[in-house]
């Protein structure tokens, strides 16, 4: 069965690095998302693509993240001089008829 | 503004027992789709299920029930017969027609106790 992958598993970065979070989306799906969850908290929105353009952003999507699709294939999630309160589980998504497919999630954890 | 609320933050029941996880929701919008997913401690997101705003059917699969009203904005879960293999957070969460952006409610830590 086709699935959602995510690298690296574990991040750890000192305050004010930049990190590159990576996912490999299912192929064919035109729906991709990045959310972001604060350990013990929500699940929160970050950005949507469709059909390889961005299509929302949140008011947490500052200019401090952006995001790439390097190779037309995988995404990757920019954050640029990461702070403390970046430490999070990151999570891509994928969407298709049904169902939203999650990778198994990045931890960043920003010392 | 589109919002989830699930009041509920954490339950613990015994093995064996029903419980119901509550989720009310608020949108502008009259085509949306509404969604639970299970998050185990392992942290994994797994999908659970859809809803249509246009298909008020309640739904089950196995010991999964879903009750979904329009007219009191409610997307509630049921589980029967619970396990201990059900303890996880429970999020319910909304999306409009474009599925552009999804809005999480802040989820239901559900422990079933031996």
């Amino acid at each position: 069965e086709p699935e959602v992958t995510q690298t690296p598993s574990h991040q750890v970065t000192q305050m004010g690095q930049e990190v590159i979070l990576r996912c490999v989306p299912i192929s064919n799906h035109l729906y991709f998302y990045w959310y972001r969850q604060i350990l013990g908290q929500k699940v929160e929105f970050l950005v949507s693509f469709y059909n390889n353009e961005i299509s929302e952003k949140s008011e947490i999507f500052d200019d401090q993240f952006s995001v790439e699709r390097p190779d037309g294939s995988n995404f990757t999630l920019k954050i640029r001089s990461t702070k403390l309160e970046d430490s999070a589980m990151y999570f891509c998504a994928t969407y298709r008829g049904h169902e939203q497919y999650f990778g198994p999630g990045t931890r960043l954890t920003v010392t | 503004a589109q919002k989830v609320t699930q009041a509920q933050t954490e339950i613990s029941v015994v093995e064996k027992e029903d419980v119901t996880l509550d989720c009310v929701y608020e949108t502008r919008d009259t085509t949306y789709y509404l969604f639970w997913y299970k998050q185990p401690p392992s942290g994994e997101l797994v999908f659970l299920i859809r809803r249509n705003s246009f298909d008020e059917q309640n739904e089950i699969s196995g010991r999964y029930s879903w009750n979904f009203q329009k007219s009191t904005s409610s997307f509630n879960f049921t589980i029967t017969a619970s396990q201990v293999v059900d303890s996880a957070v429970y999020f319910c969460a909304l999306t409009g027609y474009n599925f552009n952006k999804f809005y999480f409610g802040s989820g239901t830590k559900l422990n079933v106790k031996p």
